[in-house]
């Protein structure tokens, strides 16, 4: 089964930039998503489609996708930056949705 | 605005089954499909599968194949999901989602389901 892997934690200083990647084997030839998901809540999209961002969502949030890994980028990081983040892709060979492994951001 | 609103949190015995309602708001309901997607304590996402809401079509992740069913009644839009034998390991935050092609656009409050002697 196809998997994606991501850092389990990124530490960065308010005001600086963090990137998240999601690793996946020819990840650059799939569409993928990433949700955010603070404590005790539901997850949240924040990048669709690799790089665009639904309505409500900052432009600090960006994304990128080639080869054999995505990357989320959050500018100019706020204390309510501070979550867990997810990739997504769909799996063509088994028909699959599969999530990245987790990344948690901590906002020093 | 769109909204999925999810049944209240349960506490089953090893072997029963549960099954969680999902209530859609704010959109038609028949023009998406719902996924559930669950969440064991400290630990990431796990996908569960898809429901067509359009004509009932579902698509489940292989490892709970026999022990998962989704349904949806048009009539309420409102999604199900019942998963049977329950274990320990079924332990988990269940959340359903809007599916929108590929993504999953607005997701449910969650519902605790509680696997415990």
């Amino acid at each position: 089964s196809y998997v994606l892997t991501q850092p389990p934690s990124v530490s960065v200083a308010p005001g600086q930039t963090a990137r998240i990647t999601c690793g996946g084997n020819n990840i650059g030839s799939k569409s993928v998503h990433w949700y955010q998901q603070k404590p005790g809540q539901a997850p949240v999209l924040v990048v669709y489609d690799d790089s665009d961002r639904p309505s409500g969502i900052p432009e600090r949030f960006s994304g990128s996708n080639s080869g054999n890994t995505a990357t989320l980028t959050i500018s100019r990081v706020e204390a309510g930056d501070e979550a867990d983040y997810y990739c997504q892709v769909w799996d063509s060979s088994s028909d699959h949705y599969v999530f990245g492994t987790g990344t948690k951001v901590t906002v020093l | 605005q769109v909204q999925l609103v999810q049944s209240g949190a349960e506490v089953k015995k090893p072997g029963a089954s549960v099954k969680v309602s999902c209530k859609a708001s704010g959109y038609t309901f028949t023009s998406y499909g719902i996924s559930w997607v669950r969440q064991a304590p400290g630990q990431g996402l796990e996908w569960m599968g898809w429901i067509s809401a359009y004509n009932g079509n579902t698509n489940y992740a292989q490892k709970l194949q026999g022990r998962v069913t989704m349904t949806t009644d048009t009539s309420t839009s409102t999604a199900y999901m019942e998963l049977r034998s329950l274990r320990s390991d079924d332990t988990a935050v269940y959340y359903c989602a809007r599916k929108s092609d590929d993504i999953f656009d607005y997701w449910g409050q969650g519902t605790l389901v509680t696997v415990s002697s």
